[in-house]
């Protein structure tokens, strides 16, 4: 399985500011994932990022709330702009490997103030 | 549009039982199923299904997946209080997306 780092592990944040989320994974991957969780609900995919194009964004998020970087095969990050108390979540990426075996970082809990 | 019913939403059991979660799917062009623990924050792997009626195995925990009814169980024998958590199951619609369910709450008492 793949070792998946994500820091901040958590973050607390006033609103109208943006936070950056970095994760690290441990061998190159084609393509990694962020989710966002929030509280009581299941997983929802934000967007997927593949190293050298422009990441593709699920129905309700946007490039300019959520921009995302995927430099190279190991390394993404997502930054959480503008933020208002609706985006305290918990914030997971995630790659797949082994073929379709999908694998979590640890996530970030963000809270909003 | 994609489906993911997972039930029962929540579950209480002593040590030493046995309990099975379902999940129960319809998504467009089907290619696999995985199925996750959910402690505090990263969901943890536990399976992938790709083909009906193979059961994967891992200890206590199996997982078997039937695509002409659209469903997959987890089954937990021997209940240890280890074992609570959330149970997420993820069906891959298309390429490369997978559609969450809401997950199975289990508690399990000493």
């Amino acid at each position: 399985s793949a070792v998946i780092s994500q820091k901040p592990s958590r973050d607390i944040c006033q609103r109208g500011t943006s936070l950056t989320i970095q994760c690290q994974v441990d061998s190159q991957v084609t393509m990694m994932f962020w989710y966002r969780q929030q509280p009581g609900q299941s997983l929802t995919l934000i967007a997927t990022a593949n190293q050298g194009s422009e990441a593709t964004y699920e129905s309700g998020f946007v490039i300019d709330k959520f921009p995302i970087s995927r430099p190279n095969l190991t390394f993404s990050t997502l930054t959480v702009s503008n933020m208002s108390p609706e985006d305290s979540s918990i914030y997971l990426c995630s790659a797949n490997m082994q073929g379709d075996e999908q694998y979590f970082g640890p996530g970030t809990r963000l809270t909003v103030t | 549009e994609d489906k993911v019913v997972q039930s029962p939403l929540s579950l209480v059991v002593h040590e030493g039982d046995t309990v099975t979660l379902n999940c129960s799917y319809e998504v467009t062009n089907f290619r696999s199923l995985l199925w996750y623990k959910q402690e505090k924050k990263a969901p943890t792997f536990l399976f992938m299904l790709t083909s009906s009626g193979i059961e994967k195995k891992s200890g206590r925990l199996s997982s078997i997946l039937d695509k002409k009814e659209l469903f997959s169980i987890l089954n937990i024998t021997a209940t240890q209080t280890g074992d609570s958590a959330v149970y997420l199951c993820a069906p891959r619609s298309g390429t490369y997306k997978y559609i969450f369910g809401t997950g199975t709450r289990l508690k399990v008492l000493a």
